[in-house]
């Protein structure tokens, strides 16, 4: 079975510009959640889809978003970016009934 | 509201010596524990959960409730253990897991 992916590894951008992250999960995974890890902080929960619907979110202000289409793919958006937002973003996919979640291997963003 | 504590940022040991990583929680119901492991240039995996009590790759974690704790351990340090290990909550229902803020264990030679 094939892991989960994310798109792209890393990216580059500048204050005030937005970006928009791919994540692809475990074929049969209906549940993509998405973390950001920073040194300082470790990992932080900003949102989980389930079925195309939000089901939880993190304490992550509006300028991140995110959504979940029919075949279980998932973006997330940030808008707006701040060099605060500089980190690695992670996707994870769980399957229904088991809280043991897969980690993609990262999207790294730089803001400059 | 949920809280997992890693009370280590980096813990050094010699290869052979036993190896204790520290975790503690803070949530009112039964939790599903975790500890997850990220070695250099690797995702993070999941090495391993409470409910299944399994040795992997030497380590294991118990859960003890009363002093809300789940500890990992492992008897003999190998320089492959080194990484970074992340201690992680489950609530009941579908709520998402939380991490503590981890700890990166560092095995000399």
């Amino acid at each position: 079975k094939a892991g989960v992916t994310q798109t792209p590894r890393y990216l580059i951008k500048t204050r005030g510009q937005q970006v928009t992250l791919s994540c692809s999960p475990i074929s049969g995974h209906r549940s993509v959640s998405w973390y950001q890890q920073t040194p300082g902080q470790g990992l932080q929960f900003l949102f989980e889809y389930f079925s195309e619907t939000q089901r939880n979110k993190g304490n992550f202000p509006g300028r991140f978003s995110g959504r979940q289409f029919s075949n279980s793919r998932s973006e997330m958006n940030v808008s707006t970016l701040e060099l605060g937002d500089s980190a690695l973003y992670l996707c994870a996919s769980g399957a229904q009934y088991s809280n043991e979640q897969f980690f993609g291997p990262g999207t790294r963003l730089t803001v400059l | 509201a949920q809280r997992v504590t890693q009370p280590e940022k980096l813990l050094s040991v010699f290869k052979g010596a036993p190896v204790e990583l520290k975790c503690n929680y803070s949530y009112s119901g039964s939790p599903e524990l975790f500890w997850y492991v990220q070695y250099s240039r690797q995702r993070l995996q999941l090495l391993l959960r409470h409910i299944s009590r399994e040795s992997i790759k030497g380590f294991t974690a118990d859960l003890n409730k009363g002093e809300t704790s789940f500890h990992l351990k492992k008897p003999f340090a190998q320089e492959e253990d080194s990484a970074m290990y992340y201690c992680a909550l489950s609530g009941s229902g579908n709520t998402p897991l939380v991490f503590g803020k981890g700890t990166r264990l560092s095995v000399i030679a």
